[in-house]
């Protein structure tokens, strides 16, 4: 089975531009999250998308964005970047996330190295 | 609000030897914990998972870890070191309830192995 797949690996932007990532989960997988890494603040959740929906969002400013489409590949957009987003963006994906009693675990992509310059 | 630490942000050990990497986390309620390793420009590879079957938890690659409520901690060992576990280790923790997922993270303990 492929793992997760994260595009592209790597970018660079100028302040003030925007960006979009992308996301594709391991086939059969439902929920797909987001994490910020940085070597100051370390890994930072970003959200959570399950079935299209927003199921849960991090303490971040409304610049970082998500959407899930119909075929559970996800992009997050970042608006008017800034300096301090320069990080590694990285992507998980889990079967159903957290449903009851059960927890499924996430798999992680590669990421998207990200430079603002 | 709910955190993960690891003590030790550098952890050197020789080939052979034990390896033990230290997790505490703070909740009355104990959460579903996770051990992820990190190779340089890699995603997060999944080592184990406590979810409250088993205390003692068996994962990939030799490694293990051990649930004490009593300490709030999830400390990963492993009995002899190998050159290709030198990488960066990561706790997390999942405090949210059910129709969400967020894990937190701890700030990550790397890992040399000395020949």
């Amino acid at each position: 089975k492929a793992g997760v797949t994260q595009t592209p690996r790597y970018l660079i932007k100028t302040r003030g531009q925007q960006v979009t990532l992308s996301c594709s989960p391991i086939s059969g997988h439902r929920s797909v999250s987001w994490y910020q890494q940085t070597p100051g603040q370390g890994l930072q959740f970003l959200f959570e998308y399950f079935s299209e929906t927003q199921r849960n969002k991090g303490n971040f400013p409304g610049r970082f964005s998500g959407r899930q489409f119909s075929n559970s590949r996800s992009e997050m957009n970042v608006s008017t970047l800034e300096l301090g987003d320069s990080a590694l963006y990285l992507c998980a994906s889990s079967l159903a996330g957290r449903v009851g009693g059960a927890v499924h675990e996430q798999y992680f992509g590669p990421g998207t190295r990200l430079t603002v310059t | 609000a709910q955190s993960v630490t690891q003590l030790g942000s550098h952890v050197s050990v020789s080939e052979g030897a034990l390896v033990l990497l230290r997790c505490n986390y703070s909740s009355s309620v104990p959460p579903y914990l996770f051990w992820y390793v990190q190779y340089p420009n890699q995603g997060l590879q999944l080592l184990l998972k406590y979810t409250s079957a088993a205390t003692l938890v068996k994962g990939i690659n030799g490694f293990e870890a051990e649930f004490k409520k009593s300490e709030t901690s999830f400390h990963l060992t492993k009995p002899s070191a190998h050159m290709s576990d030198a990488a960066e280790y990561f706790c997390a923790a999942t405090y949210s309830g059910a129709g969400s997922y967020q894990l937190t993270f701890g700030k990550g303990t790397k890992l040399s192995v000395i020949p």
